[in-house]
This record gives C-alpha cells, structure tokens and sequence, in this order.
C-alpha cells in the first residue's frame, strides 16, 4: 500500500498570502497524484488531478506540482473561502489512498 | 445538474447488516465507474470500494473484501454499497463519488453510518 504523507498538518496563514502544501508519497506514484479540498460538513471537491491539471472551474489561483513522490499544492493570494482541509490522494494503485490532511486556517 | 444522492445510513448494532444506496442524475451513469468512500468522525478519507461502469468488475481494499460489496443498476442510475458484518470502526460518513480516472470528480453529501450497541 502507497502511504500519502502531508505536511504541515495545519498553517496559519493571512488573506491574500501564499500558502505551499506538501504531499509525499511512500513510493513513486508518477504524476498519479490529486488534491482535494473540504470544508466543513461539506463533501470533498476535486481540484487537481495529474498532479497539475486543475479540474472544472477551479480558480487559476490553485496550482499543483511534482512528481514521483513529492508533490505541492500552492494557493496563490488565499481568499476567506479557501480556508479549509486539504487532501491529497494517489491513484497509481489499489488501494487508493488518501493523506492525512493539511487544515489551512486563518 | 449532476447530482449524487446518498442513502440508508442508520445506527445499527455491531454485526448487523446495512444497504446504502446512491441515486445518480444529471450525467450518463452507465458510462462512469463510481466509488464509495469514507470518513470517520473527525478523521480523514479512506477510499471504500469502486466498480465499473458496466458492473462487471469491482474493487475493494483488502481490509474490507469480503465484507461490503459494491454494485449497480444502471437501469435505475443507482449505486449500492451492501455492507455486512458492521463494526463500530465502520462508522463514518459514506460518500459516493464520479470517477474521474481513478480520482472522484463528483461527490454526493453523504450518508451517516453510526455502528453502536
């Protein structure tokens, strides 16, 4: 099984700042790699896929990198509704599996 | 609008059995594999299970084979997740999702399973 690390666990970031998510895989998952983000009592939505590819009408301010087994998820100039848990999640192999999740909070 | 509706979750006694279903609008179902996943209280996601578009194929992680099984009747645009033999770390939130390759484009809101004496 691929273990998905994420860190940090939580960042404390301001309005308009950048924030810099990290993903590591336990073994090379190419670019097999997506990022979700939720909210609270919400479902998950998909932002990335292939590593890079934002999905349908996911603002340009959401970008993501690497490949192999590190990865990052950078939110350019963070918005109040972007302040919520991160996923990343490989889908190189069964089973898929998920990080633990970085909170973004204010 | 595409749509994903989550339901049967309940509080059952551990051991007890339960159907979730997952009713489907808005895309050509038979032509997506579709996946449960989900989440404890609190916790993160764990992917559950995934079947093929046609049905014919199904997947499970190895720590749930054997006890749920995934379907669908996509003469109803419907899928189902039968889930036997429930512990209380089943409880959770259970999604189910659009695949999207093996990633989830779409998500219902999720149904409640509370396993509990």
């Amino acid at each position: 099984e691929i273990v998905m690390t994420q860190s940090p666990a939580t960042l404390s970031v301001s309005p308009g700042e950048r924030a810099t998510l990290s993903c590591r895989a336990s073994q090379s998952v190419i670019s097999n790699l997506a990022w979700y983000q939720q909210k609270p009592g919400q479902a998950p939505r998909l932002l990335i896929y292939g590593a890079s590819t934002r999905a349908t009408g996911i603002p340009d301010r959401f970008s993501g990198s690497g490949s192999g087994t590190e990865f990052t998820l950078t939110i350019s100039s963070l918005q109040s509704e972007d302040f919520a848990v991160y996923y990343c999640q490989q889908y190189k192999d069964r089973p898929l599996t998920f990080g633990g999740g970085t909170k973004v909070e204010i | 609008e595409v749509q994903l509706v989550e339901s049967g979750g309940d509080l059952v006694q551990p051991g007890e059995s339960l159907r979730l279903s997952c009713a489907v609008s808005g895309f050509n179902f038979k032509s997506y594999a579709m996946s449960w996943v989900r989440q404890a209280p609190g916790k993160g996601l764990e992917w559950v299970s995934s079947i093929t578009g046609s049905g014919d194929t199904t997947y499970y992680p190895d720590s749930l084979k054997g006890r749920f099984t995934i379907s669908r009747d996509n003469s109803k645009n419907t899928l189902y997740l039968q889930m036997n033999s429930l512990r209380a770390e089943d409880t959770a939130v259970y999604y189910c999702a659009k695949n999207l390759i093996r990633t989830f484009d779409i998500w219902g809101q999720g149904t409640l399973v509370t396993v509990s004496s």
